[in-house]
């Protein structure tokens, strides 16, 4: 069963980057689909961003010229950099594989990291 | 974008109760709709994927229905564990977007 798992700091100053890894366990990073979703405290979802396993990428179009979602498949990780940052960045982060093709999906999902951005 | 739009926001509901959640999107999205349900502090999990198809594992009093742009998620008999926020997403196009929620409550 494939479990995934988010990792990063804890605080982010305003104007600086956001980094986050997600380890991947229980299954191979190839031949998928890895994506990151946040979500404000109180509020709904916003998908982030995919990455496949060849490194093609593909960004909400909100947070595209900020965001970088990359894999490193020596260590079964994927990881995402949102430059920039202001106090609206502050979520819960989630990593999820995402079921690509014709029909997608996320599960499973991490269990979220609290990224908070404040000075 | 595709806007996905639920109602109600909220409702309350007693064990037992039959509960119908709605999911609307701003264009036909043929079945390319899932349904997540979020427990307080806890990840978004899958129970409805392409509108109709139960994820495994799920119980089978929730089910989904619809297509283009109106869909629902049902419970048939409303659990103590079932009390949630409930997110519909669009999978036609990307951006994937999500709908408000709806926040079960007893």
């Amino acid at each position: 069963q494939v479990q995934l798992q988010e990792s990063g700091p804890g605080l982010v100053k305003p104007s600086e980057t956001l980094s986050l890894t997600c380890t991947v366990s229980g299954g191979s990073i190839n031949n998928s689909y890895w994506s990151w979703i946040r979500q404000p405290p109180g509020k709904g979802l916003e998908w982030i961003g995919y990455v496949f396993y060849t490194g093609s990428t593909n960004y909400n179009p909100s947070l595209k010229s900020r965001v970088t979602i990359s894999l490193d498949t020596s260590k079964n990780q994927f990881s995402l950099k949102l430059n920039s940052v202001t106090t609206a960045d502050t979520a819960v982060y989630y990593c999820a594989k995402m079921r690509g093709g014709s029909v997608n999906w996320f599960d499973p999902w991490g269990q979220g990291i609290l990224v908070p951005v404040s000075s | 974008d595709i806007q996905m739009t639920q109602s109600p926001s909220s409702l309350s509901a007693s064990v037992g109760d039959r509960v119908t959640i709605t999911c609307r999107a701003s264009q036909s999205i043929s079945t390319y709709l899932n349904w997540y349900q979020q427990i307080p502090g806890k990840a978004p999990n899958l129970l409805i994927y392409g509108a109709l198809s139960l994820q495994s594992g799920v119980p089978s009093r929730f089910s989904g229905g619809g297509s283009g742009t109106d869909f629902t998620l049902t419970i048939s008999s409303v659990q103590p564990e079932d009390f949630a926020t409930y997110y519909c997403q669009q999978s036609y196009s990307t951006p994937f977007t999500f709908g408000g929620g709806t926040k079960v409550e007893i």
